[in-house]
């Protein structure tokens, strides 16, 4: 299996910060790699596919970037809804394996 | 747009089998390149991809559960379901349905989930 490793493992920030989490994988993965936002109580969201598209109605301060095996999710200006748990995940080979979560709580 | 449902019982006994149904709404099972998957999260822990049936049935299982997962689908109620025998505390979760698509050789990623449904493994 692939293993995804997310850094940090946890993060305090503050609305309008600039956030970067990162994601790598043990082995190359091209550009497949999803990014998921998640809250709890709700349904995982879709926030970036093949490494660096962003979904339809994602915010454009969310994107993308990566490949191989090192991909890095930015937040450009931290929202209050964007407090949440962030995975990333490769869909390269099955099984389709998902990092560990990064939880990004206010300071 | 599509929609999806996971539904089933929220209390399970120990060495029984967890059935659960997932059923898709606003478009059809059968579309082309899409690929019907489940999920879970343990209490406290991350997310965990349990496996997926594509649009032509074939399955992809994780390896972690061994051979107690089985992920099937019905066109003609345009839902798809998830077994899995003989489950312990272990296996109390929430789990999601999800939709995943792929065209072309892009992977579009799960783009449509479910609300999730809390299973306790209990006796």
């Amino acid at each position: 299996d692939i293993q995804m490793t997310q850094s940090p493992s946890s993060l305090s920030a503050s609305v309008g910060d600039r956030v970067s989490v990162t994601c790598r994988a043990s082995q190359p993965i091209g550009n497949f790699l999803n990014w998921y936002q998640h809250k709890p109580g709700k349904a995982p969201k879709l926030l970036i596919y093949a490494a660096s598209r962003l979904q339809t109605g994602v915010p454009s301060g969310f994107s993308g970037s990566g490949s191989g095996t090192d991909f890095t999710l930015t937040i450009s200006s931290l929202q209050p809804e964007d407090f949440a748990t962030y995975y990333c995940q490769q869909s390269y080979n099955t099984p389709y394996t998902l990092g560990q979560g990064t939880k990004l709580d206010i300071k | 747009q599509v929609q999806l449902q996971e539904s089933g019982p929220g209390l399970v006994k120990p060495a029984q089998t967890l059935s659960l149904t997932c059923s898709v709404s606003g478009g059809s099972i059968s579309s082309r390149g899409r690929y019907w998957s489940w999920i879970r999260q343990l209490p406290g822990k991350g997310l965990e991809w349990l496996g997926f049936i594509s649009y032509g049935g074939t399955t992809y299982y994780n390896p972690s559960l061994r051979s107690r997962v089985t992920i099937s689908v019905d066109t003609s109620q345009n839902q798809f379901s998830l077994k899995l025998t003989s489950v312990t505390e272990a296996d109390t979760a929430v789990y999601y349905c999800a939709r995943d698509r792929q065209d072309s050789g892009t992977h579009f990623g799960m783009d449509v989930w479910g609300q999730g449904t809390s299973v306790t493994v209990s006796s």
